[in-house]
C-alpha cells in the first residue's frame, strides 16, 4: 500500500513560469490537503480538496495559484508565473474521512530561480 | 481563532533527558490534536494523537498531557535518543482541515 506520492520531488523554474505540482493519495483516501512551508517555518494550509469538488481554499493566495482533483488522476497544485517567494516546500496529505489522519506525502521542493 | 501556538522554538538535551514541547489553542471547536515529527528533507510522519476526553495518553516514550480547561496540550518524550533530533509539530483539527503549531527544532545530544 503506496504512501502519498508527490512528484517531482525537486522543481526549479525561472521567474514567470508556471509551476505544476502533482499529488496522488493514498488507496482509499478521498480527502486530499496541501500545504506550504517556507524554511525554518511551520506548516501552512493552503487547499482542502476532494474529487472534483475544492471544500475549503481559504488559504490559497487569490492570485496564480490553484488547485484541482479530478475524477481520474492526481491532484494538481498549479502556480503561473511563478516568484521568487513562491520557493518552498509544498506538502500534500490525505486522509480516509475529514479531518483525521493525515498521512503527509514527501513534498516538492520548489525553488524559483 | 484558528491559531494553535506552539513553544519553544528550539530545544536542547542530553541523551536521556525528557524534552517537554507545548501548545496553546483558542478555538473550543477543535476535537483531535496530533503531533508530527518531521526530518529535515522528509514530510511530518503522526507520531501520536489525543482527543480532548482523555486527559493523558501514551504510545511507547511520548506522552501527551491535555488539559481541555487551559486549552493546552504537551508532548514529553522520555529517555530522548539522538535520533529524536527533529523538529515537531503540534496540530489541531477544525472544521475541514489541520491547523499547525510553528514548530519545535529539537536537538538530542549524544
Amino acid at each position: 500500500n503506496a504512501g502519498v506520492m508527490q512528484n517531482p520531488r525537486h522543481l526549479v523554474r525561472r521567474r514567470g513560469q508556471e509551476a505544476r505540482l502533482r499529488c496522488s493519495p493514498m488507496k482509499g483516501h478521498s480527502h486530499v490537503y496541501w500545504y506550504r512551508q517556507l524554511p525554518e517555518e511551520g506548516l501552512k494550509f493552503m487547499v482542502y480538496l476532494q474529487k472534483e469538488n475544492i471544500i475549503d481554499e481559504s488559504g490559497m493566495p487569490k492570485e496564480r495559484f490553484s488547485a484541482e482533483f479530478p475524477k481520474e488522476g492526481p491532484s494538481i497544485l498549479r502556480i503561473q508565473q511563478v516568484v521568487r517567494g513562491d520557493s518552498a516546500a509544498y506538502f500534500c496529505a490525505s486522509s480516509p474521512i475529514k479531518r483525521d489522519g493525515y498521512t503527509f506525502g514527501s513534498g516538492t521542493r520548489l525553488t524559483v530561480v | 481563532q484558528q491559531q494553535v501556538k506552539q513553544s519553544p522554538q528550539s530545544l536542547i538535551v542530553q541523551k536521556g533527558g525528557i524534552p517537554i514541547i507545548n501548545c496553546a489553542y483558542e478555538n473550543t471547536a477543535f476535537d483531535y490534536f496530533p503531533w508530527y515529527q518531521q526530518f529535515p528533507g522528509k514530510g511530518p510522519a503522526l507520531l501520536i494523537a489525543i482527543r480532548p476526553d482523555v486527559s493523558e495518553k501514551k504510545e511507547g516514550r511520548f506522552t501527551i498531557s491535555f488539559n481541555k480547561s487551559a486549552k493546552q496540550f504537551s508532548l514529553h518524550i522520555m529517555d530522548s535518543q539522538p535520533g529524536d533530533s527533529a523538529t515537531y509539530f503540534c496540530a489541531a483539527s477544525g472544521p475541514g482541515r489541520l491547523t499547525f503549531g510553528e514548530g519545535t527544532q529539537l536537538t538530542v545530544n549524544p
